[in-house]
């Protein structure tokens, strides 16, 4: 019973660094999203997709790429790091738009 | 715009005393409204969900919320908290019109013994 699985769960890196975030969700669901939470902000959003192939930009898009290959995984790709990217980054999938999104546990991320 | 807000950063409250979580929302279109709980170092739970018919709604743990359109609130409550109901609890709304899911800031629950 995963649900939705985060890897990895923490990460250092140095500025202009590069590195992907993988999601995978074992629910079939369509939709797929990536959010980061900081103090005090609650949860914005990246990127989404609304089904396989398919990816969208959400509030915060601009430092970020996603992907999404096959239905079960989304990928989030930093290309080159900055510290202002430093957060915890959370990725959670919907059956369709209007229900309740399931979460993972989160990736602490923190470029130095 | 939609917005939702979360007016209380924090609430501490001590052991078995009631709390009430409150949740302001803006838009003139259907909505559903959501409460999720989040434990330390966890992602986020869904508690309980309005999607439409009765306006009070009932989640898992014990905590309810109640849909008032006409003051467009969905504010969560619970009669009698517990040490282990500390977490963060964030707000979301999702609108028809929009097609968005937005979430609140976010309110830490401090119960105290």
């Amino acid at each position: 019973n995963a649900g939705v699985t985060q890897t990895p769960k923490f990460r250092v890196l140095k500025t202009g660094q590069s590195m992907t975030l993988l999601c995978a969700q074992d629910m079939n669901h369509e939709y797929m999203y990536w959010y980061r939470q900081d103090p005090g902000m609650g949860l914005r959003l990246i990127h989404y997709s609304v089904g396989e192939g398919t990816t969208a930009k959400g509030e915060v898009p601009d430092g970020y790429n996603v992907s999404r290959l096959k239905k079960q995984n989304f990928l989030l790709g930093l290309e080159s790091a900055a510290p202002s990217q430093t957060s915890v980054y959370f990725c959670a999938s919907s059956k369709i738009q209007n229900q309740p999104q399931h979460f993972g546990d989160g990736t602490r991320l923190s470029i130095l | 715009a939609q917005s939702v807000t979360q007016l209380d950063s924090q609430v501490p409250v001590f052991e078995e005393a009631p709390v009430e979580l409150r949740c302001n929302y803006s838009s003139s279109v259907s909505v559903y409204l959501f409460w999720y709980v989040q434990y330390p170092n966890q992602g986020l739970q869904l508690l309980l969900k309005y999607l439409s018919g009765s306006t009070l709604v009932k989640g898992i743990n014990g905590f309810e919320a109640e849909f008032n359109k006409s003051q467009t609130s969905f504010h969560l409550r619970k009669p009698s908290v517990h040490i282990s109901d500390t977490a963060e609890y964030f707000c979301a709304v999702f609108t028809s019109g929009t097609y968005k899911y937005i979430f609140g800031t976010g309110t830490r629950l401090k119960v105290l013994a």
